[in-house]
């Protein structure tokens, strides 16, 4: 049972570049979930998704995009990145009220 | 002002030593609270989850709620160097999209 699984684990862009950061789970869970963690910052919701076929934005959605390609897939896209979102980027999915976390992608936007 | 407040810490230990952790709220409508613990290059993983003021205890980890005073608390005992982490505090109302508090990174010395 892998829970939560992230794709890239880390990942080095240039100012301007985009990249599709990839997520799985395998609980069957109906809700996913994208947040950011910065240094003294905590985790902040970016998008989220209630069910399959449904996407909302969270506290800091500008400069994302997501898509929720199944009930098991959730990918957050950035269409040109920029140094302010260098961060560690988490994925989650939902089983009633008890959100299971992904290992995380680590980005750095030179 | 933030809707969580977490003091960041950090928290240093002996071993066998009561680790204390609070959290303090402003939105009333919360009704779920977790605690989470978040090695270091890793996701959070969930450790309590409650929803009704008091306590809650599991082997060496007590919950504690007060939403009349919109304060929650997690306790440990006998602390371990295993237990030395990042702790995130977690609220949510009714869409279970979650606050985090900053979190609070633990050191238990040997």
């Amino acid at each position: 049972n892998a829970g939560v699984t992230q794709t890239p684990k880390f990942q080095v862009l240039k100012t301007g570049q985009s990249m599709t950061l990839q997520c799985a789970q395998d609980m069957n869970h109906n809700s996913m979930y994208w947040y950011r963690q910065d240094p003294g910052m905590g985790l902040r919701l970016i998008y989220y998704s209630a069910s399959e076929g449904t996407t909302d934005k969270g506290e800091v959605p500008n400069g994302y995009n997501v898509s929720r390609l199944n009930k098991r897939e959730f990918s957050l896209r950035l269409e040109s990145a920029a140094p302010s979102q260098t961060s560690v980027y988490f994925c989650a999915s939902d089983g009633v009220g008890e959100q299971y976390f992904g290992p995380g992608t680590r980005l750095t936007v030179t | 002002q933030k809707e969580v407040e977490q003091d960041p810490g950090p928290l240093s230990v002996p071993e066998g030593a009561i680790v204390s952790l609070n959290c303090t709220y402003s939105n009333s409508a919360f009704q779920y609270f977790m605690w989470y613990r978040q090695y270091s290059r890793k996701g959070p993983e969930l450790l309590m989850y409650t929803y009704s003021s008091g306590n809650k205890e599991d082997g060496r980890f007590t919950a504690q709620v007060d939403k009349s005073s919109k304060y929650i608390s997690l306790f440990i005992r006998d602390s371990q160097p295993s237990d030395s982490a990042t702790y995130l505090c977690a609220m949510s109302d009714n869409d279970y999209k979650l606050s985090f508090g900053a979190g609070t990174t633990v050191t238990v010395r040997a």
